[in-house]
């Protein structure tokens, strides 16, 4: 059964912390990896990772893909509270978006 | 321009009633989604759809049908409405085959009484 895991649920930092964002899968065919961040409304894309080892960078947020040990992390460096969210990744089957439970970011001023 | 628009933004019904929700997306993108938010905030795809497949998350009650009039459009209709569906519906657009991210919109709120 495909599937994808993220840890933790739910953190509590200070600003000025910074958080790493894990991101487990387990699918039969892989195409791409890709995080979103969700606020009040609906999710809005982050980044998309297809290949092992190359960083994505946007800004304060950063993400890597390990093709062979099945994960992904997303780093927030230099917090923020409107980094506040809940963080989604998700994973493209070819004819699929597996999502985790995503991860609840609360950052505390 | 919004690149995927919903309506209606929030739907207060009944039980038992049978609603529609309706989606467009203006990227020109070939494959559309529905997904489902419950309280919980965990999202569950429910169908794909392209011009060649659809694809239906087989735990999806056959109450729920997409319907697509065209490649911009793919609206979800509900018969016979259950508390259990009171959720936050979610579509969204991707380009299929090019690996591209999916573009959700606002999303609808539904609350069945």
């Amino acid at each position: 059964e495909d599937k994808v895991v993220q840890s933790p649920l739910s953190l509590v930092v200070h600003e000025g912390d910074t958080v790493t964002l894990n991101c487990s899968y387990e699918v039969t065919n892989f195409r791409s990896l890709l995080w979103y961040k969700q606020e009040k409304k609906a999710p809005t894309f982050l980044f998309m990772l297809t290949s092992s080892g190359i960083e994505k960078k946007s800004g304060r947020l950063s993400s890597i893909l390990d093709k062979k040990e099945l994960f992904s992390i997303l780093n927030i460096t230099a917090t923020q509270t409107g980094d506040s969210a809940i963080y989604l990744c998700a994973v493209d089957t070819g004819n699929q978006f597996y999502f985790g439970t995503g991860t609840s970011l609360t950052v505390i001023p | 321009d919004t690149a995927v628009s919903q309506t209606p933004k929030y739907l207060v019904t009944q039980m038992g009633n049978d609603k529609s929700i309706k989606c467009e997306q203006n990227l020109g993108h070939d494959t559309m989604y529905w997904y489902k938010q419950d309280s919980k905030k965990f999202l569950k795809i429910m169908f794909s759809y392209n011009n060649k497949e659809l694809i239906i998350n087989e735990t999806v009650p056959n109450r729920f049908s997409p319907k697509s009039p065209d490649k911009a459009h793919l609206n979800l209709h509900i018969n016979s409405l259950e508390l259990g569906d009171s959720a936050v519906y979610f579509c969204a657009s991707s380009q299929y085959g090019t690996e591209g991210a999916q573009y959700f919109g606002p999303g609808t709120r539904l609350l069945v009484l």
